[in-house]
Formats: structure tokens, sequence, C-alpha cells
């Protein structure tokens, strides 16, 4: 089955700056990437998802790229926000059904003031 | 629209007990899915449902059981429950053909 690795678990940055979180993937049949936020006590949220046709995608401070062949993407943070600490998780999944996804182990975000 | 509703919220059992968790859409999506959140391990699929009448295990489903009630309905039973079912769950629903999966608030389980 697949197996998706998630680097760092954690990262702190100071406000302002930019965060980058990694994740590596092991099922080359896998074309769906979604990131999800959870803050404390709360569901995870998605905020960006990108398909395997697709190797960058952006939506105002997020973006999402993809390496296909390296099987990995990461998400992007600029300009970083208090509200943007959180933990971070990466998924995949394999498209065309209905198969649930599987999950990153997470990155727990601090932004420090 | 509520979207993913669940119940309880919160539930203390003791070893051996059972119970079932509840979950509902109002999005009229197809595919439901139970996931299982422990510390540090991240969300992991125990079952799901891409429609009415269907069902398949994920990832982790030794000691739970499901039913695709109808399309709005999907729930979980513990028969039996032991500590290491101690987590939160999360029930999530998608559209057919529109992969984005939606959460619903979650149920923290405690099993002593």
């Amino acid at each position: 089955g697949e197996n998706v690795e998630q680097h760092p678990s954690t990262l702190s940055v100071q406000e302002g700056d930019s965060a980058v979180i990694k994740c590596t993937y092991s099922d080359s049949a896998s074309n769906y990437f979604p990131w999800y936020k959870q803050e404390l006590g709360k569901r995870p949220q998605l905020i960006i998802d990108i398909r395997s046709n697709v190797g960058e995608k952006k939506d105002q401070r997020i973006a999402v790229t993809l390496n296909k062949t390296a099987k990995h993407f990461s998400l992007h943070i600029t300009e970083t926000q208090p509200e943007d600490s959180a933990v971070y998780f990466c998924a995949a999944r394999r498209g065309g059904g209905a198969d649930g996804l599987t999950f990153g182990k997470g990155t727990h975000l601090i932004i420090q003031p | 629209n509520a979207g993913v509703t669940q119940t309880p919220k919160f539930q203390v059992l003791k070893t051996g007990q059972s119970m079932t968790l509840q979950c509902a859409q109002d999005m009229n999506h197809n595919s439901m899915y139970w996931y299982r959140q422990d510390p540090g391990m991240g969300l992991r699929l125990i079952y799901y449902s891409a429609s009415e009448g269907t069902t398949d295990k994920g990832e982790v489903p030794n000691g739970y059981n499901v039913s695709r009630l109808n399309k709005r309905e999907f729930s979980l039973r513990l028969e039996s429950a032991a500590p290491s079912q101690t987590s939160v769950y999360f029930c999530a629903s998608s559209s057919t053909g529109q992969e984005t999966q939606y959460f619903g608030p979650g149920t923290r389980l405690l099993v002593l």
C-alpha cells in the first residue's frame, strides 16, 4: 500500500518568514495530493491540493509543488502570520476511485512573533 | 447545510463494552470514510464506503465494523472496546468525481 513520509515534525519560523514542509510517497499510482491544516481540537481542513498532471499550484500565500519523478511534494507558506500556527498534514490517494487518503504524520508549525 | 456531523462528541467506555459512532452528511456525497487519529500518527483509514451498499477495509480495520445505513449515514461499531482503541475518530465524505474529503468534528473516545 501507499506510504507517506512527512518532514519536519516540528517547524518554528519567525513571523513574516517562509515555511516549507516536505512529503514523499511510495505508490506511483497516486495522483491526488491534498494538504490539510488542523488547529488544536478541531477537524482537519483542506487548504490546497494538487493533481499529478500539474507541477505547481498557488493560492495567495500558499503554494504546493509536485515532482512525480522523485515522488515528492511540498507545501510553501510565504509571509507567515500567527494564524498559520497549526498542524499540517500531507496526504496521497490513487485517483479514479473512492479510496481513502494516506496521511503523513503531520508537521507542527509554530510562528514566532 | 450542516456538512458532516458526528455523535457523540466524547465518550468514555470500559474495556469490553460496545458502542456505535454515528456519522451523517447532508451534501449528497456518495463516498464516506472513517479515520482514527492518534498522537504523532496522523490519520489512518479504518473503513470506507464508496457508495450506498458497499464497504471496504482500510489500513486499520481490526476491532471495528461499519454500516452504510443509507446515502447520508455511515456508522462505526466497536463490539468489544480495548484501551488501544482510545483515539479521536473522524468521519469524512466526498462526492463522486470530486476528490476533496470533508471532515466531521470528530469523536473523542477513551477506553479504560
